[in-house]
């Protein structure tokens, strides 16, 4: 059964002061691993997708990177506006499904 | 604009009563999801969809019910067997690169 370990589960930071979001995972043959933002009361919001270990991509201040075992999605100099809950799934290979973590929930505060 | 609509935004739901929540894309994608989100977690996947007239259990698939009569569309229906209905539910389809969601339906039992 796929898993996914996503922490910390809040990170207050303050505007400028990069850090890191991790998830763990554990999947028999990775299709791929994604990340979502998700803010209050909407539907999440796709932003990357990984397939490989050493695979990264950048989009603005945020870049997302990929070993075997977990991926960690970068901040840098983040923004107030990144304030919201991001959300990791995986899905394997034989699976027409993907399962997510509980999620992160960033605070930026100015 | 391509996308996933869902209907209503808030629905509430007395107790011993069914309730239907609508989910319709345009976006020509074979695989639709509904997912139910509580408070503080994560994504939990009640049923799937990869092609017109089929469907799959997911992990929480216990008093709801899904048709797929067209491409377009995946309705998910709360059965009163649905002990803890209220929460938020979300409707997802499958692209190249991941999932685009709707904006939810918010279910309250009242």
């Amino acid at each position: 059964e796929d898993q996914v370990t996503q922490s910390p589960e809040a990170l207050r930071l303050q505007e400028g002061e990069s850090s890191s979001l991790n998830c763990s995972y554990t999947v028999s043959g990775l299709r791929g691993l994604f990340w979502y933002r998700q803010d209050p009361g909407k539907g999440p919001e796709f932003l990357f997708t990984l397939y490989s270990a050493g695979e990264e991509k950048e989009k603005e201040r945020l870049k997302a990177t990929l070993t075997k075992k977990e991926s960690f999605l970068h901040i840098t100099a983040p923004k107030p506006e990144d304030s919201a809950t991001y959300l990791c799934a995986v899905q394997g290979t034989n699976a027409g499904k993907s399962t997510f973590g509980d999620g992160t929930t960033l605070t930026v505060k100015p | 604009d391509g996308g996933i609509t869902q209907s209503p935004k808030y629905l509430f739901r007395k107790e011993g009563q069914n309730v239907t929540l609508s989910c319709e894309q345009n976006l020509n994608h074979d695989a639709m999801y509904w997912y139910r989100q509580d408070p503080g977690q994560g994504l939990r996947l009640i049923y799937y969809s990869q092609i017109v007239n089929d469907f799959q259990k997911g992990d929480i698939a216990e008093g709801y019910s899904v048709s797929r009569e067209k491409k377009e569309s995946f309705p998910l229906t709360v059965t009163s067997a649905q002990k803890n209905p209220t929460a938020f539910y979300l409707c997802a389809s499958e692209h190249l690169y991941g999932y685009t969601f709707g904006s939810g339906t918010r279910l309250t039992v009242v």
